[in-house]
């Protein structure tokens, strides 16, 4: 039983295409992040959401508590936004990992 | 600022082997998480420590150990080594541990079993 699930695991975009990755959860959470890995392995958290909607340029995460349900948007995608997305949710004293979805952005 | 920063980046051992993984967390904050990724299990959560006590813990084996000391750095022990322990290894690190904190992590340790 897998507490968080992410859909799609792979996308190819063509540049300038509008993006969305969805997350499902299972368990009551304190918080969700969504985290970007690019090949080499190093990690950067995007969003860290308890609720609500987030902006930070052109990436847009929304969460809705009551469906247990997440997404992250990319508007105007760029081939350097090739990379895999993760959704990791905290409950109080775990953390859970989606298995990624891997984008590809194609000039 | 310096980022989250572990060491070492790489590392081959044989089975049987115990290695010893080191973060060095963001100056000021006191939280820091361990993480294995894997091809196979995709990322999985280890441990946390927040004040040289360990607050909560992952699903894996009693060969997995970690500590955290008085200026917040902390090291992860694995002891008798087994081929499935080959993974990324990541950290990272948090202000003050709370829940809804974001993370910030190191670059991982990429271990290797043969």
């Amino acid at each position: 039983k897998n507490e968080v699930e992410q859909s799609p695991q792979n996308l190819t975009a063509q540049e300038g295409e509008f993006i969305t990755i969805n997350c499902s959860y299972s368990v009551g959470i304190s918080a969700l992040h969504w985290l970007q890995q690019h090949p080499g392995g190093g990690i950067v958290s995007l969003f860290m959401l308890s609720s609500g909607k987030k902006k930070h340029g052109r990436l847009i995460a929304t969460i809705n508590i009551q469906e247990k349900h997440s997404s992250l948007h990319i508007t105007a995608s760029h081939p350097r936004d090739s990379a895999v997305y993760i959704c990791a949710v905290r409950t109080g004293n775990q953390f859970y990992f989606g298995t990624g979805t891997s984008l590809t952005v194609i000039p | 600022k310096a980022g989250v920063t572990q060491t070492p980046r790489y590392l081959i051992k044989t089975r049987g082997q115990q290695v010893t993984l080191s973060c060095s967390p963001i100056s000021g904050h006191r939280s820091v998480s361990w993480y294995q990724q894997t091809p196979g299990q995709g990322l999985q959560f280890l441990f946390e420590y927040f004040s040289e006590t360990q607050r909560n813990k992952g699903n894996f084996p009693g060969r997995f150990s970690g500590r955290q000391f008085s200026n917040s750095r902390s090291e992860m022990n694995v002891s008798t080594l087994e081929l499935g322990d080959s993974a990324l290894y990541l950290c990272a690190s948090a202000a003050s541990g709370r829940s809804n904190e974001k993370l910030f992590f190191g670059s991982g340790t990429q271990l290797s079993v043969l």
